[in-house]
């Protein structure tokens, strides 16, 4: 079945970039996401990209995705305290289900 | 565009009680999908409907539970006889169409006692 791997957690200081990485097994997936949650909210859909593309900016995100080894990450510049959350790997095939993985906890450090 | 919107944002229930909760997705999305996320997971899905059909119930949704879209519009997840491990984050998510990315509201969160 699918799943989707990321790690647990993550420290930054304030202004420098952070890069959340995921990894997936499915690979017939044609939409990767990332959403961020922030604490007793739902989930804030970031940015998406489909499978037939390699990387994606906007702003101050930019997604890199390595479809051969089915890694994707996300890269937040000037990462700022705001930023602090748990941002979920996610992937879908078309219309289906998406599939989360457990999520990584940013910590930004003033 | 308001944002899909669910009630209520907290329900905290004695086991074996049936609650309801409601999901007014985005405006013309056709699609909505049920979400459940225990603490420290990502989101599970439940189902989802297109329109009012129920195309795809995931094998975590047991027979306490129900959802409708009689109207295709509005939905309801309700469980039967609560159960301790029915506590979790009930999410809901819209979509227009089969290839735009789902939105999702700030959940209900359900505490069994």
């Amino acid at each position: 079945g699918e799943d989707v791997e990321q790690s647990l957690f993550l420290s930054v200081r304030e202004g420098d970039s952070s890069v959340i990485n995921c990894t997936y097994t499915d690979s017939s997936s044609t939409y990767l996401y990332w959403y961020k949650q922030e604490p007793g909210a739902g989930l804030q859909l970031l940015t998406y990209i489909f499978s037939n593309m390699d990387m994606k900016q906007d702003q101050r995100l930019t997604v890199l995705l390595n479809k051969k080894d089915k890694h994707l990450s996300l890269r937040i510049a000037d990462t700022q305290t705001g930023d602090s959350a748990i941002y979920f790997c996610a992937e879908s095939t078309g219309y289906q289900k998406v599939t989360f993985g457990t999520g990584t906890k940013l910590q930004v450090i003033p | 565009d308001t944002g899909v919107s669910q009630n209520p944002r907290h329900k905290i229930t004695k086991r074996g009680q049936n609650v309801t909760f409601r999901c007014d997705p985005i405006s013309e999305h056709n699609r909505l999908y049920w979400y459940r996320q225990t603490l420290g997971q990502g989101p599970e899905f439940l189902t989802y409907f297109q329109n009012e059909a129920q195309l795809e119930k995931s094998r975590l949704l047991s027979d306490r539970f129900s959802a409708e879209r009689p109207k295709g519009s509005f939905s309801t997840l309700e469980i039967q006889r609560t159960e301790q491990g029915d506590s979790a984050m009930y999410l809901c998510a819209s979509s227009p169409s089969q290839n735009q990315p789902q939105h999702f509201g700030d959940g209900t969160r359900l505490s069994i006692l």
